[in-house]
């Protein structure tokens, strides 16, 4: 069964570091997400990505967030200066297209980082 | 703004006992309703999507319901089993929108 691909599983890293988060998402989709849970927390959304832009991003997603797809698998997340609190599991997701509402959001086994 | 709340935070049954999730949210004009499981530390594997315009829909042991008017859905679990035991999650996906939004989830736990 097609599923989606997310590295690392895991990051350690210093507080002002760049992270990128990298995720395959399932070859025929074509809607991306990033979603993060901090421990004990709700699963919450971060960013969807579609047509090569971001179709709508919630107020986590400052400018220190910022996604790419840099080529046709691929799909980033990259933090620029890490906080303490980006400490978390950040899992991508993806989906086919919207028209039908049966689409069926499959979630990657998330990538966990620590920011010390 | 969409919230989703999932009743009760934690649930204790056990094994065989039937049982129900609850989960609501405060606008209807959803797309669609997904019920997810979650395994300590692990990813969320999809178990029902709901349409905006179904009722129901069953798998194996599961049945989850929508009432879209009342913002209301259940999971029944029948004949529950120690691997049942994981976090429950209800998401809705907003009409127009591109995000879907979580409740914080039902913790599970099947006694043997």
């Amino acid at each position: 069964e097609p599923e989606v691909t997310q590295t690392p599983s895991h990051q350690v890293t210093q507080m002002g570091q760049e992270v990128i988060l990298r995720c395959v998402p399932i070859s025929n989709h074509l809607y991306f997400y990033w979603y993060r849970q901090i421990l004990g927390q709700k699963v919450e959304f971060l960013v969807s990505f579609y047509n090569n832009e971001i179709s709508e991003k919630s107020e986590i997603f400052d400018d220190q967030f910022s996604v790419e797809r840099p080529d046709g698998s691929n799909f980033t997340l990259k933090i620029r200066s890490t906080k303490l609190e980006d400490s978390a599991m950040y899992f991508c997701a993806s989906t086919t297209a919207w028209a039908s509402g049966a689409n069926v959001l499959t979630f990657g086994a998330g990538s966990r980082l620590t920011v010390l | 703004k969409q919230e989703v709340t999932q009743i009760p935070a934690a649930l204790s049954v056990p094994e065989g006992e039937n049982l129900v999730l609850n989960c609501s949210f405060t606008d209807s004009a959803i797309y669609n309703l997904q019920w997810f499981r979650q395994d300590p530390g692990k990813g969320l594997t999809s178990l029902l999507l709901i349409q905006s315009s179904q009722r129901e829909q069953t798998s194996g042991r599961l049945n989850a319901s929508l009432d879209k008017s009342s913002g209301r859905s259940t999971l029944y679990i029948a004949a529950s089993q120690p691997g049942d035991s994981a976090t429950y999650l209800c998401a809705v996906a907003n009409t127009g929108g591109f995000k879907t939004i979580f409740g914080a989830g039902t913790r599970l736990f099947v006694k043997a």
